[in-house]
């Protein structure tokens, strides 16, 4: 079972829509994370939250914009996506950004029409 | 920066052989390392971590991973290879200092094929 909970698994969704990722975790971790992974591809990371800031942003498009509402949970607002935004999106947690394990969530399936 | 290579994208044995994949990486100070599998339409596990207590590290399903500083390797391994060890392995080191703490890099992965 992971404990890292992503919805919803798959999306398809048309340019001009909007529309949320939603990534969830109960371990107490205080680091979280989006990536997107292309397939056959290694994940890329887009952002980084530590203690609920955001910490890290890979230059990601402005299309997407993340949130951290409470340490527990992370969003990801999706907003005019272009075709090449298809991808898996994966969430993470770690317990701080210090060298510690990430654990990844099954991912969001995006299919942009 | 750190880096991390993987030899071979893809990795083919026979069910009961051994499993051998291999990670280089590039680190000016001693790295944490990781070794993480991802089985189709999931996300990734991580099979084990290296964080500079021993450099053989044991992990989880039988696989375990020896650190070399002198050839700056980090292969993982398993004695015995099973049908449902076939996924794709993700090498990643941890990015140690600067604004860019804590983020993983990864190597560009192998998939694994077991045949009966």
């Amino acid at each position: 079972d992971t404990e890292v909970t992503q919805t919803p698994k798959h999306l398809v969704m048309g340019m001009t829509n909007k529309k949320s990722l939603k990534c969830e975790q109960h371990m107490g971790h205080r680091a979280m994370y989006w990536y997107k992974q292309k397939a056959k591809k290694p994940p890329e990371l887009m952002f980084v939250y530590s203690y609920e800031k955001l910490s890290i942003n890979e230059s990601v498009p402005s299309r997407f914009s993340p949130e951290c509402p409470n340490s527990s949970l992370l969003n990801l607002h999706l907003h005019a996506l272009q075709p090449e935004d298809s991808a898996l999106y994966l969430c993470a947690s770690s317990q701080d950004t210090f060298y510690q394990p990430q654990h990844f969530g099954d991912g969001t399936r995006l299919s942009i029409l | 920066a750190q880096s991390v290579t993987q030899l071979g994208s893809h990795v083919s044995v026979s069910e009961g052989a051994l499993v051998l994949l291999r990670c280089n990486y590039s680190s000016s100070v001693p790295p944490y390392l990781f070794w993480y599998v991802q089985y189709p339409n999931q996300g990734l596990q991580l099979l084990l971590k290296y964080t500079s207590a021993a450099t053989l590290v044991k992990g989880i399903n039988g696989f375990e991973a020896e650190f070399k500083k002198s050839e700056t390797s980090f292969h993982l391994t398993k004695p015995s290879a099973h049908m449902s060890d076939a996924a794709e392995y993700f090498c990643a080191v941890s990015d140690l200092g600067g604004t860019s703490y804590g983020k993983l890099t990864f190597g560009q992965g192998t998939i694994l094929t077991v045949h009966p």
